[in-house]
């Protein structure tokens, strides 16, 4: 069974820092990895994916992945207080399987 | 264009009760999916249609839960004698079931209170 971790948080940051989140996997066959947002009371909204090693960037997101480690992470900079929410990690094809999510808060 | 619209946003009903929530993808989505989110918990997968089919029905958690999707769009999920721990919130999704960067797009969901 695949298993997907992630600190639940709350990870802390101030305006202006970088955020990193990050994720583990059990399943080495995964080949597809999402980041989804979702703010309290919203349904979750795709960032990022990502299924080859190594950095994808788009804007202030960088989603880093280590098939070799099992990990994904998703590094925001320049953090924003509209970035606070909580972070989803999800792999697999078609049917996903997700973490339980990060919770990020950004302070002014 | 229209994003995945769901109905009812909220459901409250007594416990023993039958429910259904439906689900209208995304026009041109041939991949639907359901999730349920309880309080404090992850995204817990339910069932996947491909088109019409169901090859995936494996996160059903028994089987008073079921689901069907006609014509291709839209889908409905039944919970019959519905149970306190049925109380989540019911999310749909749906994509074009692209190879590995498939991006499934969600719907707002149905918050189901059971009483």
């Amino acid at each position: 069974q695949k298993e997907v971790e992630q600190n639940s948080g709350p990870l802390s940051v101030p305006e202006g820092a970088i955020a990193s989140l990050n994720c583990t996997y059990s399943d080495r066959g995964s080949q597809s990895f999402f980041w989804y947002r979702q703010y309290s009371g919203k349904s979750p909204e795709l960032i990022m994916f990502i299924y080859s090693n190594g950095d994808k960037e788009d804007g202030r997101f960088t989603a880093q992945l280590n098939k070799a480690s099992q990990y994904v992470s998703l590094l925001i900079r320049d953090s924003q207080p509209s970035d606070s929410a909580t972070y989803l990690c999800a792999l697999g094809y078609s049917t996903l399987t997700f973490g339980k999510g990060t919770m990020l808060l950004v302070s002014p | 264009g229209a994003g995945v619209s769901q109905s009812p946003s909220n459901k409250v009903t007594e416990k023993g009760k039958d429910v259904e929530l439906r689900c209208d993808p995304i026009s041109g989505h041939t991949a639907l999916y359901w999730y349920r989110q309880s309080l404090g918990q992850g995204l817990e997968f339910l069932i996947y249609f491909q088109g019409n089919s169901a090859p995936d029905k494996s996160g059903l958690p028994s089987d008073r839960f079921s689901a069907e999707r006609t014509g291709g769009s839209v889908s409905t999920l039944t919970i019959q004698r519905t149970q306190q721990e049925d109380s989540a919130v019911y999310l749909c999704a749906s994509s074009l079931a692209l190879p590995r960067t498939d991006t499934q797009y969600f719907g707002p969901g149905t918050r189901l209170t059971v009483l």
